[in-house]
């Protein structure tokens, strides 16, 4: 069985300061994790993914996300927000053993100010 | 440039009415998937297909059934449909074992 929690629906930061999103996975097998971004009316579009490489992941657009398996974690942050980073972000687990079928978390809705 | 296309953005249909919701990839893909898409609660899988005429249930199959002939084409069929219903619908691909999904822009679906 897996799951995902994205710890918070809404997330509001100033243009030019730090992004965090946070996402906690349970999984019984060797997981594969994903962020997703979707732009508002659009569909889905891959940042970034682990898949048992490095556990520092980087993206595009400045994301990445750090894989921690003692922790269960795998968040996603940018040094810098811009206010094209805007939209919902979803993380996703699929399990390599399991039936690669992915859960998502709920998502975080991100909002830029000026 | 890999495509996944949904064949309406937008769609308005009376209850009752069948509905048929179409998804094209032409990445060659093994995986199709259909969910839907409401506030608060994410993203949720209908139903799933891995390869042509295959398909199973997702977590949210009621009201629902599918139909995959070829390998690029999914449908996702509302046998009757209902309010609850209206929602966003995605639709996704995937190569058997890469995981990554490439996502169709959706279909906005509104049943009065």
């Amino acid at each position: 069985a897996q799951s995902v929690t994205q710890l918070d629906s809404h997330v509001s930061v100033s243009e030019g300061t730090p992004v965090l999103l946070r996402c906690n996975y349970s999984s019984s097998y060797s997981p594969s994790l994903f962020w997703y971004v979707q732009h508002p009316n659009k569909g889905l579009q891959l940042l970034l993914k682990y898949t048992s490489a490095a556990t520092l992941v980087k993206g595009i657009n400045g994301f990445e996300a750090e894989f921690k398996k003692s922790e269960t974690s795998f968040h996603l942050t940018k040094p810098s927000a811009h206010m094209s980073d805007a939209a919902e972000y979803f993380c996703v687990v699929t399990a390599s053993g399991g039936s690669y079928i992915p859960t998502f978390g709920r998502g975080t809705s991100l909002i830029v100010h000026p | 440039d890999v495509k996944v296309t949904q064949s309406s953005r937008y769609l308005v249909k009376r209850t009752g009415e069948k509905v048929f919701l179409e998804c094209v990839q032409d990445m060659d893909h093994e995986n199709m998937f259909w969910y839907r898409q409401d506030p608060g609660l994410g993203l949720r899988l209908i139903y799933f297909s891995y390869d042509v005429k295959m398909k199973e249930k997702g977590d949210i199959p009621e009201g629902y059934s599918v139909s995959r002939e070829k390998k690029e084409r999914f449908s996702l069929i509302l046998e009757s449909a209902s309010t609850n219903q209206t929602s966003m619908y995605l639709c996704a691909s995937s190569n058997l074992y890469q995981e990554t999904q490439y996502f169709g822009p959706g279909t906005r679906l509104l049943v009065l």
